[in-house]
Protein backbone atom coordinates (compact mmCIF):
# COMPACT_ATOMS: atom_id res chain seq x y z
CA UNK A 1 0.00 0.00 0.00
CA UNK A 2 1.26 3.71 -0.67
CA UNK A 3 -1.32 5.27 1.50
CA UNK A 4 -2.30 8.39 0.79
CA UNK A 5 -0.03 9.65 -1.70
CA UNK A 6 -0.13 13.96 -2.77
CA UNK A 7 1.45 15.81 -5.48
CA UNK A 8 2.85 17.83 -6.03
CA UNK A 9 5.33 18.71 -2.84
CA UNK A 10 5.88 21.92 -3.74
CA UNK A 11 4.45 24.97 -5.86
CA UNK A 12 5.01 28.21 -6.58
CA UNK A 13 1.88 30.24 -8.05
CA UNK A 14 1.24 34.02 -9.07
CA UNK A 15 -1.56 35.57 -7.64
CA UNK A 16 -4.43 34.52 -9.74
CA UNK A 17 -3.59 31.54 -11.32
CA UNK A 18 -5.29 28.39 -10.63
CA UNK A 19 -3.98 25.09 -9.92
CA UNK A 20 -5.56 21.56 -8.22
CA UNK A 21 -3.69 19.51 -5.21
CA UNK A 22 -3.55 15.89 -6.40
CA UNK A 23 -4.33 13.60 -3.11
CA UNK A 24 -4.84 9.70 -4.02
CA UNK A 25 -5.51 6.96 -1.11
CA UNK A 26 -5.29 2.86 -1.66
CA UNK A 27 -6.85 1.83 1.71
CA UNK A 28 -10.58 1.81 -0.03
CA UNK A 29 -11.46 5.23 2.56
CA UNK A 30 -14.87 6.45 2.59
CA UNK A 31 -13.29 9.47 4.58
CA UNK A 32 -11.20 11.87 3.12
CA UNK A 33 -10.22 15.53 4.10
CA UNK A 34 -7.99 18.37 3.41
CA UNK A 35 -6.22 20.52 5.85
CA UNK A 36 -3.93 23.34 5.62
CA UNK A 37 -1.39 24.28 8.28
CA UNK A 38 0.01 27.68 8.94
CA UNK A 39 2.78 28.93 11.50
CA UNK A 40 0.94 29.17 14.70
CA UNK A 41 -2.24 28.06 13.65
CA UNK A 42 -2.12 24.52 14.04
CA UNK A 43 -3.89 22.33 10.92
CA UNK A 44 -7.47 23.77 10.05
CA UNK A 45 -9.86 21.40 7.86
CA UNK A 46 -10.80 22.77 4.27
CA UNK A 47 -13.16 20.21 3.06
CA UNK A 48 -14.06 16.64 3.72
CA UNK A 49 -15.52 13.80 2.11
CA UNK A 50 -17.47 10.93 3.42
CA UNK A 51 -17.42 9.19 0.22
CA UNK A 52 -18.01 9.07 -3.70
CA UNK A 53 -19.90 12.51 -4.46
CA UNK A 54 -20.53 13.84 -1.18
CA UNK A 55 -18.54 16.33 0.17
CA UNK A 56 -18.36 19.11 2.72
CA UNK A 57 -17.13 22.76 4.07
CA UNK A 58 -14.48 22.92 6.70
CA UNK A 59 -13.97 25.69 9.01
CA UNK A 60 -11.49 27.33 6.29
CA UNK A 61 -13.18 26.84 2.74
CA UNK A 62 -13.37 30.23 0.97
CA UNK A 63 -11.13 30.09 -2.05
CA UNK A 64 -11.09 26.18 -2.18
CA UNK A 65 -12.92 23.67 -4.28
CA UNK A 66 -13.04 19.98 -3.78
CA UNK A 67 -14.76 17.02 -5.96
CA UNK A 68 -14.86 13.33 -4.99
CA UNK A 69 -15.83 11.46 -8.44
CA UNK A 70 -14.16 7.97 -7.11
CA UNK A 71 -13.48 6.48 -3.40
CA UNK A 72 -9.66 7.20 -4.44
CA UNK A 73 -8.98 10.56 -5.52
CA UNK A 74 -9.99 13.68 -3.61
CA UNK A 75 -8.28 16.69 -5.93
CA UNK A 76 -8.40 20.42 -4.28
CA UNK A 77 -9.03 22.82 -6.42
CA UNK A 78 -7.78 26.52 -5.93
CA UNK A 79 -9.23 28.85 -8.16
CA UNK A 80 -7.90 32.09 -8.23
CA UNK A 81 -4.57 31.63 -5.55
CA UNK A 82 -4.16 34.74 -3.67
CA UNK A 83 -1.00 35.25 -0.93
CA UNK A 84 -3.22 34.31 1.77
CA UNK A 85 -2.85 30.58 0.86
CA UNK A 86 0.48 30.27 1.04
CA UNK A 87 0.22 27.50 3.14
CA UNK A 88 0.64 23.56 3.63
CA UNK A 89 -1.67 21.22 2.59
CA UNK A 90 -1.96 17.88 3.83
CA UNK A 91 -4.91 15.28 3.09
CA UNK A 92 -6.17 12.66 5.43
CA UNK A 93 -8.00 9.60 4.70
CA UNK A 94 -9.73 7.23 7.03
CA UNK A 95 -11.70 4.07 7.53
CA UNK A 96 -15.08 2.63 7.11
CA UNK A 97 -17.74 4.73 8.47
CA UNK A 98 -19.68 3.81 11.82
CA UNK A 99 -18.37 5.17 15.44
CA UNK A 100 -15.49 2.58 15.91
CA UNK A 101 -12.12 4.08 16.04
CA UNK A 102 -10.56 4.69 12.72
CA UNK A 103 -6.82 6.25 12.67
CA UNK A 104 -6.50 8.94 9.87
CA UNK A 105 -3.87 8.14 7.34
CA UNK A 106 -2.24 11.49 6.34
CA UNK A 107 -0.34 12.35 2.98
CA UNK A 108 3.20 14.05 3.21
CA UNK A 109 1.88 18.00 2.54
CA UNK A 110 2.33 19.92 -0.46
CA UNK A 111 4.14 23.29 0.43
CA UNK A 112 2.09 26.29 -1.51
CA UNK A 113 3.64 29.70 -1.93
CA UNK A 114 1.87 32.19 -3.71
CA UNK A 115 3.61 35.26 -4.84
CA UNK B 1 -17.86 24.13 18.42
CA UNK B 2 -14.75 22.22 19.87
CA UNK B 3 -11.81 24.46 20.82
CA UNK B 4 -8.67 22.52 21.46
CA UNK B 5 -5.72 24.76 23.53
CA UNK B 6 -2.42 24.57 23.99
CA UNK B 7 -1.11 26.86 26.24
CA UNK B 8 2.46 26.25 25.72
CA UNK B 9 4.26 27.54 22.12
CA UNK B 10 7.56 26.39 22.98
CA UNK B 11 9.07 23.42 25.47
CA UNK B 12 12.41 22.22 26.47
CA UNK B 13 13.52 19.33 27.83
CA UNK B 14 17.09 17.37 28.60
CA UNK B 15 17.55 14.32 26.83
CA UNK B 16 16.91 10.97 29.47
CA UNK B 17 14.52 13.55 31.05
CA UNK B 18 10.66 13.60 31.54
CA UNK B 19 8.63 16.45 29.73
CA UNK B 20 4.42 17.21 30.11
CA UNK B 21 2.64 18.89 27.06
CA UNK B 22 -0.67 20.15 28.38
CA UNK B 23 -3.71 20.34 25.95
CA UNK B 24 -7.29 21.53 27.00
CA UNK B 25 -10.62 21.38 25.11
CA UNK B 26 -13.54 22.21 25.40
CA UNK B 27 -16.70 20.16 24.23
CA UNK B 28 -20.42 19.61 25.24
CA UNK B 29 -20.01 15.80 24.06
CA UNK B 30 -19.54 13.30 26.27
CA UNK B 31 -18.18 10.64 23.94
CA UNK B 32 -14.86 11.52 21.83
CA UNK B 33 -11.50 10.66 20.96
CA UNK B 34 -8.34 12.62 21.71
CA UNK B 35 -5.27 12.27 20.46
CA UNK B 36 -1.71 13.49 20.09
CA UNK B 37 -0.07 13.83 16.89
CA UNK B 38 4.00 14.40 15.94
CA UNK B 39 4.87 16.63 13.42
CA UNK B 40 8.75 16.04 12.93
CA UNK B 41 10.90 18.30 10.62
CA UNK B 42 9.67 15.91 7.78
CA UNK B 43 6.67 17.22 7.98
CA UNK B 44 4.43 13.85 8.36
CA UNK B 45 1.74 13.73 10.75
CA UNK B 46 2.34 10.24 13.06
CA UNK B 47 -0.05 9.59 15.55
CA UNK B 48 1.49 9.56 19.06
CA UNK B 49 -1.03 8.36 21.23
CA UNK B 50 -5.08 8.50 21.53
CA UNK B 51 -7.72 8.18 24.12
CA UNK B 52 -11.25 7.35 24.38
CA UNK B 53 -13.54 9.71 26.52
CA UNK B 54 -15.58 6.31 27.71
CA UNK B 55 -12.49 5.06 29.20
CA UNK B 56 -11.30 5.72 32.67
CA UNK B 57 -7.88 4.58 32.29
CA UNK B 58 -5.24 6.84 30.93
CA UNK B 59 -3.29 5.23 27.44
CA UNK B 60 0.55 4.31 27.21
CA UNK B 61 2.29 3.76 24.51
CA UNK B 62 6.12 3.21 25.56
CA UNK B 63 7.39 5.91 26.58
CA UNK B 64 4.33 8.67 25.55
CA UNK B 65 1.66 8.42 28.21
CA UNK B 66 -1.48 11.11 28.84
CA UNK B 67 -2.86 12.13 31.76
CA UNK B 68 -6.41 12.48 31.09
CA UNK B 69 -8.93 14.36 33.10
CA UNK B 70 -12.52 14.42 31.50
CA UNK B 71 -14.17 16.89 34.29
CA UNK B 72 -11.12 19.12 33.47
CA UNK B 73 -11.05 18.68 29.81
CA UNK B 74 -7.49 18.27 30.19
CA UNK B 75 -5.50 15.71 27.99
CA UNK B 76 -1.94 16.12 28.67
CA UNK B 77 1.26 14.20 26.68
CA UNK B 78 4.18 12.79 29.08
CA UNK B 79 7.32 11.77 27.10
CA UNK B 80 9.49 10.01 29.78
CA UNK B 81 13.29 9.15 28.85
CA UNK B 82 13.10 12.20 26.43
CA UNK B 83 15.70 11.03 22.90
CA UNK B 84 16.88 13.05 20.36
CA UNK B 85 14.46 12.04 18.11
CA UNK B 86 11.59 13.53 20.64
CA UNK B 87 11.69 16.68 18.90
CA UNK B 88 9.05 17.84 17.17
CA UNK B 89 5.81 20.02 17.05
CA UNK B 90 3.43 17.97 18.66
CA UNK B 91 -0.39 18.71 18.29
CA UNK B 92 -3.31 17.70 20.52
CA UNK B 93 -6.22 16.98 18.52
CA UNK B 94 -9.99 15.85 19.23
CA UNK B 95 -12.64 14.28 17.11
CA UNK B 96 -16.26 13.17 17.53
CA UNK B 97 -16.97 9.77 18.39
CA UNK B 98 -20.20 9.63 16.27
CA UNK B 99 -22.37 11.29 14.13
CA UNK B 100 -22.29 12.16 10.38
CA UNK B 101 -19.05 14.28 10.31
CA UNK B 102 -17.17 12.27 13.03
CA UNK B 103 -13.89 11.81 11.41
CA UNK B 104 -13.26 15.74 11.64
CA UNK B 105 -10.53 16.30 13.88
CA UNK B 106 -10.05 19.35 15.41
CA UNK B 107 -6.27 20.62 15.91
CA UNK B 108 -4.60 22.81 18.79
CA UNK B 109 -2.18 25.54 17.49
CA UNK B 110 0.98 23.02 18.41
CA UNK B 111 3.89 23.11 21.21
CA UNK B 112 7.21 23.17 19.46
CA UNK B 113 9.65 20.65 21.86
CA UNK B 114 13.20 20.98 22.06
CA UNK B 115 15.27 17.96 22.97
CA UNK B 116 19.02 19.04 24.57
CA UNK B 117 21.52 16.78 24.67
Amino acid sequence: NAGVTQTPKFQVLKTGQSMTLQCAQDMNHEYMSWYRQDPGMGLRLIHYSVGAGITDQGEVPNGYNVSRSTTEDFPLRLLSAAPSQTSVYFCASSGPGGSSYNEQFFGPGTRLTVL
Amino acid sequence: AQTVTQSQPEMSVQEAETVTLSCTYDTSESDYYLFWYKQPPSRQMILVIRQEAYKQQNATENRFSVNFQKAAKSFSLKISDSQLGDAAMYFCAYRRYSGGSNYKLTFGKGTLLTVNP
